[in-house]
C-alpha cells in the first residue's frame, strides 16, 4: 500500500531563514512524487513534481530513493510562502490517484 | 474556462438529510475525484473516476455514492447524512500526468 508521511504539523519559520518541510513515503514501486500548496482562501494547486526537477517560487525537491523521502526546501523563506502544504504520491505510469499526507501548515514570521 | 467548479460552498445538514455535491469540468479531463478535507487528517480519497460510466473507490467511501454520466460531472451524493461527514469536500480532475485541478471546495456541517 502506498503511504506518504508528513511529519510536521506546524513548522514555523523567520522571514530569511531556510525552511525545509519533510515528506517520507513507503512504496514497492515506482512513484512519482508531488508538493501541492493550499494558500489562504485559495484552491490547492500543484507547486512541483519530481520529474520535472524545476524550481518554482524558489522551492526545490529531490527524490531520494535511498530514504524514500521527497522533502521541500527553500533557502530563504518568505511571507507570502505561508500556507499548508501537502506531499503526495502516485504510482507512476499508474492512474491519477494521488495518496496525499497529513499536511504541513507553514508559518513564516516577520 | 472555469476549470472545476464546486457546489454548493457551503452547506448545513441535519442528521439524516440527504443531499448532492455537485462538480463540473469544462476541461474535458477523464480524469475526477472527491477528497474530503479533515484538520490533522489531510486529503482522503473518497470516489474517483476514470471515465464516463467508471466509478471506483477511494481510501473512505463509506456513506457516500457517486456516478459519472457525462464527462463533465461527478457529483457526489450523501444518502443519510452523519456528523462525521462535517467537512471539507474537494473535487479535482486530471488530463493526465497526474496533475490535479482542484475545485474551490464545498464545506459541509452536519448537525
Amino acid at each position: 500500500a502506498q503511504r506518504v508521511t508528513q511529519p510536521e504539523k506546524l513548522l514555523s519559520v523567520f522571514k530569511g531563514a531556510p525552511v525545509e518541510l519533510k515528506c517520507n513515503y513507503s512504496y514497492s514501486g515506482s512513484p512519482e512524487l508531488f508538493w501541492y500548496v493550499q494558500y489562504s482562501r485559495q484552491r490547492l494547486q500543484l507547486l512541483l513534481r519530481h520529474i520535472s526537477r524545476e524550481s518554482i517560487k524558489g522551492f526545490t525537491a529531490d527524490l531520494n530513493k535511498g530514504e524514500t523521502s521527497f522533502h521541500l526546501k527553500k533557502p530563504f523563506a518568505q511571507e507570502e510562502d505561508s500556507a499548508m502544504y501537502y506531499c503526495a504520491l502516485s504510482e507512476k505510469g499508474g492512474s491519477e490517484k494521488l495518496v496525499f499526507g497529513k499536511g504541513t501548515k507553514l508559518t513564516v514570521n516577520p | 474556462n472555469a476549470g472545476v467548479t464546486q457546489t454548493p460552498k457551503f452547506q448545513v445538514l441535519k442528521t439524516g438529510q440527504s443531499m448532492t455535491l455537485q462538480c463540473a469540468q469544462d476541461m474535458n479531463h477523464e480524469y475526477m475525484s472527491w477528497y474530503r478535507q479533515d484538520p490533522g487528517m489531510g486529503l482522503r480519497l473518497i470516489h474517483y473516476s476514470v471515465g464516463a460510466g467508471i466509478t471506483d473507490q477511494g481510501e473512505v467511501p463509506n456513506g457516500y455514492n457517486v456516478s459519472r454520466s457525462t464527462t463533465e460531472d461527478f457529483p457526489l451524493r450523501l444518502l443519510s447524512a452523519a456528523p462525521s461527514q462535517t467537512s471539507v469536500y474537494f473535487c479535482a480532475s486530471c488530463s493526465g500526468a497526474n496533475v490535479l485541478t482542484f475545485g474551490a471546495g464545498s464545506r459541509l456541517t452536519v448537525l
